[in-house]
């Protein structure tokens, strides 16, 4: 069983709508989690990193939230665009040897 | 100005060949890494170097090389090449070993075996 599971698999929006998007970890001990972007055909890209004192990061119009407790966190989208549309992976490290576990990823399409 | 180059971008195949794969990063960072994503789209980690020096080596046949001439590149040998070597592999790099800092990634290579 992966370590890092997101939900939904895939995801279709209207352009302009929001969306959230789920990863729930067992990955011990916690150091960090992260938010890629990754556009079809291209490499990830970070959007967030979030420590275990964090609880909220926002960068533009994406913001994570992160429940350390509950082991969850979650990738808000406002007002998608068009360009929105990529496969949003979540990346969990551990502290002891700072391995990552990646989880499969959210497909999201957002159309017009 | 890509930061995490890698060539080439496609590479098509016979069974048994032979092949490697480049990386190149001009962030200066220290350790260099090597992604495997399959067909579900999971990315799992193949070799990390930090500083030339191999850190990391996952569970992988020993027909995949990794060589680190310095700690800008890091170029990804595969010998007697397998239908199931058929994946996109991605060439990251971040700062430190510890991992906390961002990972920036290449564009990915598309290796296909036929």
């Amino acid at each position: 069983k992966n370590q890092v599971e997101q939900s939904p698999q895939s995801l279709i929006i209207l352009e302009g709508k929001n969306c959230t998007l789920q990863c729930n970890y067992t990955v011990s001990p916690f150091s960090n989690l992260r938010w890629y972007k990754q556009d079809t055909g291209r490499g990830p890209v970070s959007l967030t990193i979030m420590t275990f004192s964090e609880n909220t990061k926002s960068n533009g119009r994406y913001t994570a939230t992160l429940d350390a407790d509950t082991k969850q966190s979650s990738l808000h989208i406002t007002a998608s665009q068009l360009s929105d549309s990529a496969s949003y992976i979540c990346v969990v490290s551990r502290s002891n040897d700072y391995k990552l576990s990646f989880g499969a990823g959210t497909t999201v399409t957002v159309r017009a | 100005d890509t930061a995490v180059s890698q060539t080439p971008k496609y590479l098509v195949t016979q069974m048994g060949n032979d092949k490697s794969i480049k990386c190149e990063q001009n962030l200066g960072h220290d350790t260099m890494y090597w992604y495997k994503q399959d067909s579900k789209k999971f990315l799992k980690i193949m070799f990390s170097y930090n500083n030339k020096e191999l850190i990391i080596n996952e569970t992988v046949p020993n027909r995949f090389s990794p060589k680190s001439p310095d700690k800008a590149h890091l170029n990804l040998h595969i010998n007697s090449l397998e239908l199931g070597d058929s994946a996109v592999y991605f060439c990251a790099s971040s700062h430190t070993n510890t991992g906390f800092q961002g990972y920036t990634f290449g564009s990915g290579t598309r290796l296909t075996v036929v």
